[in-house]
């Protein structure tokens, strides 16, 4: 069974750094694109970055590129979002999603909450 | 990068067909036919139900189906059931390795 588990959520003030993390099993991880999806507090889905599956080739939303990096281990099956220069409305819940930006993402994680404030 | 324009709220009968609009532009919806649609229960992570505009993964009822005409994409639930009570999201690939969601429609069976 493919399972995505994500991990590292936490609160924390404006401008601080967070990494959060999704462990994977269940499928070859190193052959998939994974991307990171939020959703703010009784808002919408919003898509934030992805990353192919060498790691070589990673794309970001215009709302967090320069701050957020995303990277992957493929050796340990883990997918990371570092988050810098965070900001109040980066509060979320972070989801990890496996498939490619054409495809559509079929499987998700059940998400980590990160919550920026004073 | 636009969200896509979904209406906030649709609903029908059980039995009933009820159809979703997803507007967007000739950059995002009508320039790819990458639109994909999930179903997101409260609390839960959503679920993949439609993707590259009319293809149901595995699993997915055949009571869904998507399609697409200019820039705006539909999902169409046929005989609705009281489990298809949820929210539902669009998304688009928007070209420069971007994706795009919709704002979301919550789904009630009357």
């Amino acid at each position: 069974e493919v399972q995505l588990l994500e991990s590292g959520g936490d609160f924390i003030q404006p401008g601080g750094s967070l990494r959060v993390s999704c462990t994977t099993s269940g499928f070859t991880f190193s052959s998939y694109a994974m991307n990171w999806v939020r959703q703010a507090p009784g808002k919408g889905l919003e898509w934030v970055s992805g990353i192919l599956g060498s790691g070589q080739t990673t794309y970001y939303a215009d709302s967090v590129k320069g701050r957020f990096t995303i990277s992957r281990d493929n050796s340990k099956d883990t997918l990371y979002l570092q988050m810098n220069s965070l900001r109040g409305e980066d509060t979320a819940i972070y989801y990890c999603a496996k498939g490619s930006l054409w495809y559509g993402f079929d499987v998700w994680g059940q998400g980590t909450t990160v919550t920026v404030s004073s | 990068q636009s969200a896509l324009t979904q209406p906030p709220s649709a609903s029908g009968s059980p039995g009933q067909s009820v159809t979703i609009p997803c507007s967007g532009t000739s950059s995002d919806v009508g320039g790819y036919n990458y639109v994909s649609w999930y179903q997101q229960y409260p609390g839960k992570a959503p679920k993949l139900m439609i993707f590259e505009v009319s293809k149901r993964p595995s699993g997915v009822p055949n009571r869904f189906s998507g399609s697409k005409s200019g820039n705006t994409a539909s999902l169409t639930v046929s005989g609705l059931q009281a489990e298809d009570e949820a929210f539902y999201y669009c998304s688009s690939y928007a070209g420069s390795n971007v994706v795009v969601f919709g704002g979301g429609t919550k789904l009630t069976v009357l």
